[in-house]
């Protein structure tokens, strides 16, 4: 079977770091994508993680941990314009699994 | 120019009826996919195309028929609608199958459908 499970809704102080952490369960893994998606658009594409450990780009990092089916997405100086759901997606053989996303709200 | 586009955006319609939705992509990519996203936000693959050819068809309903023409195109017919239906449909490109290359999907703006 598969089974993501994410925190459903994070607030966050503009500026802040926050971290969007992330379990799965699948079988036929191949990757781990994170998807950004702000209210009434359509995702698009953060990261993808093949191997353990973390990737950088930017303000925005995500880890993995295969082993233990782990990841998270790291946001640093957090923006207003980073309110929106974040999407934790294994890959599974053809397919990705959309997790059901973590809303962020950020704070002034 | 939109990488992925889709038509119309907005659909309402009554039970019963049938009604279909576009999607083109001008990225080259070989693969399409559909996607629903329902009130609850999950985001669920539906169909995935290669090249004209169908790849995944992820228990869908007989209602839902997909169509590709060529590797550029990939609609989506739905007949005999119901209520459960209502949903945002997302259409997606890759530019190859996620088993291979990283990929990464495009989708267009979707399709939101509202059945009465």
């Amino acid at each position: 079977g598969q089974n993501i499970d994410q925190p459903t809704e994070m607030t966050a102080t503009e500026g802040a770091i926050v971290q969007i952490n992330c379990t799965y369960q699948t079988s036929g893994f191949n990757g781990l994508f994170w998807y950004q998606q702000h209210a009434g658009e359509a995702p698009t594409f953060l990261s993808y993680n093949v191997l353990d450990g973390l990737e950088e780009k930017g303000r925005f990092s995500s880890f993995l941990s295969r082993s233990k089916g782990y990841s998270y997405l790291l946001l640093k100086e957090l923006q207003m314009k980073d309110s929106a759901s974040y999407l934790c997606a294994p890959g599974n053989g053809d397919k990705i699994i959309f997790g059901k996303g973590t809303r962020l709200h950020i704070l002034p | 120019d939109t990488a992925v586009s889709q038509t119309p955006k907005y659909l309402v319609t009554q039970m019963g009826n049938d009604k279909s939705i576009k999607c083109e992509q001008n990225l080259g990519h070989d693969t399409m996919y559909w996607y629903k996203q329902d009130s609850k936000k999950f985001l669920k693959i539906m169909f995935s195309y290669n090249n004209k050819e169908l790849i995944i068809n992820e228990t869908v309903p007989n209602r839902f028929s997909p169509k590709s023409p060529d590797k550029a195109h990939l609609n989506l017919h739905i007949n005999s609608l119901e209520l459960g239906d209502s949903a945002v449909y997302f259409c997606a490109s890759s530019q190859e199958g996620l088993a291979g290359g990283d990929g990464e999907l495009f989708f267009g703006e979707g399709s939101r459908l509202t059945v009465l």
